[in-house]
């Protein structure tokens, strides 16, 4: 079965400060790996996801970015962080024959 | 514009009894459904799921019922427990598991004892 490693769970950084988050992926091999953003009473928000190595698409614009550098290790990452960049931030993945996602346990981040 | 729609926000139950969570969709081509329950500070866990080509599927307290022609599917809880507290979303996805799958915006349960 897949299961899917983030870290930090939490974090706190300052405004203008870099982010970067990243998740791993056991138990399945070329896995469509997605990033979600879950703001404070709101649903989930795709962000980016991936169907390879080096291969990133964005769902919406903002002040984040992603890469895939290996298969199974996906990176959320931000040059200067904005106080609306806060909120949670899940990592999931899905591979041959599994429908639906298997998600990591998030990362709450606040901007402060 | 938002594929997967769950009308209610918020919804309370008193121990014992149904639970009805509702989604309505309005993509047609949409294949498989799950539901998905998240407690706070966790990732969201998978629940239970449901094949365009069934109107039901039962899995212990949790059943799914999907009515194709009106784009729409519950999931009902019986008997509903406190630990069911929790934000469910509906979510619906494509004929591989590859496809992207399109989330609600969730609906928070609260389990009254």
């Amino acid at each position: 079965s897949q299961t899917i490693h983030q870290w930090p769970a939490t974090l706190v950084q300052p405004v203008g400060s870099p982010l970067s988050l990243e998740c791993t992926v056991e138990g399945t091999s070329n896995p469509n790996l997605y990033w979600y953003r879950q703001a404070a009473g709101r649903g989930l928000q795709l962000l980016f996801y991936s169907v390879g190595i080096g291969q990133i698409s964005s769902e919406v614009p903002q002040n984040l970015s992603a890469s895939r550098p290996q298969d199974r290790q996906f990176i959320l990452s931000s040059k200067k962080l904005l106080l609306s960049d806060s909120g949670f931030y899940l990592c999931a993945g899905t591979g041959t024959g599994l429908y639906g996602y298997t998600f990591g346990s998030g990362t709450r981040l606040t901007v402060v | 514009d938002q594929q997967v729609k769950q009308n209610s926000p918020s919804l309370s139950v008193q121990e014992g009894r149904i639970s009805i969570l509702n989604c309505d969709y309005t993509n047609s081509m949409f294949d498989y459904f799950l539901w998905y329950k998240k407690y706070p500070a966790e990732g969201p866990t998978f629940l239970i799921s449901i094949s365009s080509i069934k109107d039901k599927n039962e899995d212990g307290r949790f059943t799914v019922f999907l009515n194709k022609s009106a784009k729409h599917l519950s999931l009902h809880i019986v008997p509903s427990q406190p630990g069911d507290s929790a934000v469910y979303f509906c979510a619906a996805s494509g004929e591989t598991s590859y496809d992207k799958v399109i989330f609600g915006p969730g609906t928070s349960l609260s389990v009254i004892p």
